[in-house]
């Protein structure tokens, strides 16, 4: 079974500066999807940034990028240039790509990013 | 704003209680999957539906049931409600089961008292 770990319950960034978010994972399979997903107070879980796994090139969208460690199974999202929009809780998330399974999500416990001024 | 709805939005059920949660997928996706979400943690699956049949299940009890509807719509039941039943509830769709992206809507918070 795979597995996501998020060791950082809280993290806190000033506006406008970088922060790193840390999310490893545990899997036997070699072809899979990662995700971040942000849910801010409306509960709805938006996707921030999605990795293929085959893919060695990391991800990026505008302000958000990764840092995608294949062999330390790592998977860290970087925010740069922070706004205050970007408090919320960040989930690391893995999905298989055996079409042959249910196509399940698996999330990490949360990351919840705070941005002060 | 992704198209998935959910309701209620909140629902206060006694213990025993039978329940019944809706979701509405963005038309033209034939895949959704149900997470339970405990205050301070990650979702878990519930299950998964494609095309109205069962097409996978997580570490959920049989009382956790599902339907899922030709107009894209689809159920969550849950019977003789625990009190650690209590949590939100998420819907995702997809356009096919082996479509990368999820779309959840906003939940329902579910209390059991």
């Amino acid at each position: 079974a795979q597995t996501v770990t998020q060791s950082q319950p809280e993290m806190s960034v000033q506006e406008a500066e970088t922060v790193t978010l840390s999310c490893t994972y545990d899997t036997s399979e070699s072809d899979y999807y990662l995700f971040w997903y942000k849910q801010p107070p409306s509960r709805q879980m938006i996707l921030v940034i999605r990795q293929e796994a085959y893919k060695q090139q990391n991800a990026t969208e505008n302000r958000f990028s990764v840092n995608f460690q294949k062999a330390a199974k790592s998977f860290s999202l970087k925010i740069s240039d922070s706004q205050l929009g970007d408090a919320a809780m960040y989930f690391c998330a893995y999905r298989s790509s055996n079409t042959g399974t249910a196509s399940k999500l698996t999330f990490g416990t949360g990351t919840r990013l705070q941005v002060t001024l | 704003e992704t198209g998935v709805t959910q309701s209620p939005t909140h629902l206060i059920k006694t213990r025993g209680q039978q329940v019944t949660l809706r979701c509405s997928s963005q038309s033209g996706h034939n895949t959704v999957s149900w997470y339970q979400q405990a205050l301070g943690q990650g979702p878990q699956f519930i299950f998964q539906y494609y095309r109205e049949e069962e097409n996978g299940r997580g570490n959920f009890p049989p009382r956790f049931s599902g339907l899922q509807f030709p107009n894209y719509s689809s159920e969550l039941n849950v019977n003789a409600l625990e009190l650690d039943d209590s949590a939100l509830y998420l819907c995702a769709s997809s356009i096919e089961t082996w479509a990368p992206e999820a779309f959840f809507g906003q939940g329902t918070r579910l209390t059991v008292v």
